[in-house]
């Protein structure tokens, strides 16, 4: 069974276009996170859901939007893909937001060309 | 912004050899993880030190948190090729605010560890 799982793992597209990654969690978390890790491998907070609510919301360009339908989903949604959104995007949960131990899933290699 | 320095950046080294990776900041940490990542794979949780001072062993790994709870480290003993991984190092802050929920990751640890 995997805990954090997000879809697709590769994502290729060209620039303008708009794409969406989800993400599922069977942890019974309440809180849920998207990262986006460059290609130096930092990774960066962009968004977090608590119970469906965004209390996280980073300085990301609003071509980017997190939808939580409910406690084990978080998508993102992305508008008007530029060459500089290529990275990888990585979901993850955890307990609550004050709990440091966060699951991570397996990654978006979004690619824009 | 808070920072968390992780150092070495890079770190290639023999089969059997020991290391140790820091991480500190100027900030107090209510917590601190230790994360490992592999490459085309998530980060995956290692530890966790709550408590200033505390120490935690996961076999070979040992895993320490300072006295004041701003920095850490890890200390690998004879290390394997299978340890080679990127090692990320994040501080939790309780509380309210814009810390609320946000890890602070460091910059990260590349070891490669030759047979």
């Amino acid at each position: 069974d995997t805990a954090v799982s997000q879809t697709p793992k590769y994502l290729v597209t060209q620039m303008g276009n708009d794409k969406s990654i989800k993400c599922e969690q069977n942890l019974g978390h309440d809180t849920m996170y998207w990262y986006k890790q460059d290609s130096k491998k930092f990774l960066k907070i962009m968004f977090s859901y608590n119970n469906k609510e965004l209390i996280i919301n980073e300085t990301v360009p609003n071509r980017f939007s997190p939808k939580s339908p409910d406690k084990a989903h978080l998508n993102l949604h992305i508008n008007s893909l530029e060459l500089g959104d290529s990275a990888v995007y990585f979901c993850a949960s955890s307990l609550s937001p004050s709990r440091g131990e966060q699951y991570f899933g397996p990654g978006t290699r979004l690619t824009v060309t | 912004t808070q920072l968390l320095e992780q150092s070495p950046q890079f770190l290639s080294i023999q089969e059997g050899e020991n290391l140790t990776v820091y991480c500190n900041s100027s900030s107090v940490f209510s917590s601190l993880q230790w994360y490992r990542q592999e490459p085309g794979e998530g980060p995956v949780l290692l530890v966790t030190v709550v408590t200033g001072g505390e120490v935690k062993k996961l076999k070979r790994l040992t895993f320490q948190f300072g006295d004041a709870r701003k920095d850490s480290s890890l200390h690998i003993t004879a290390a394997q090729p299978g340890d080679t991984g990127l090692y990320l190092c994040a501080g939790a802050r309780r509380g309210g605010g814009t810390s609320y929920g946000k890890l602070t990751f460091g910059q990260g640890t590349i070891l490669t560890v030759h047979p």
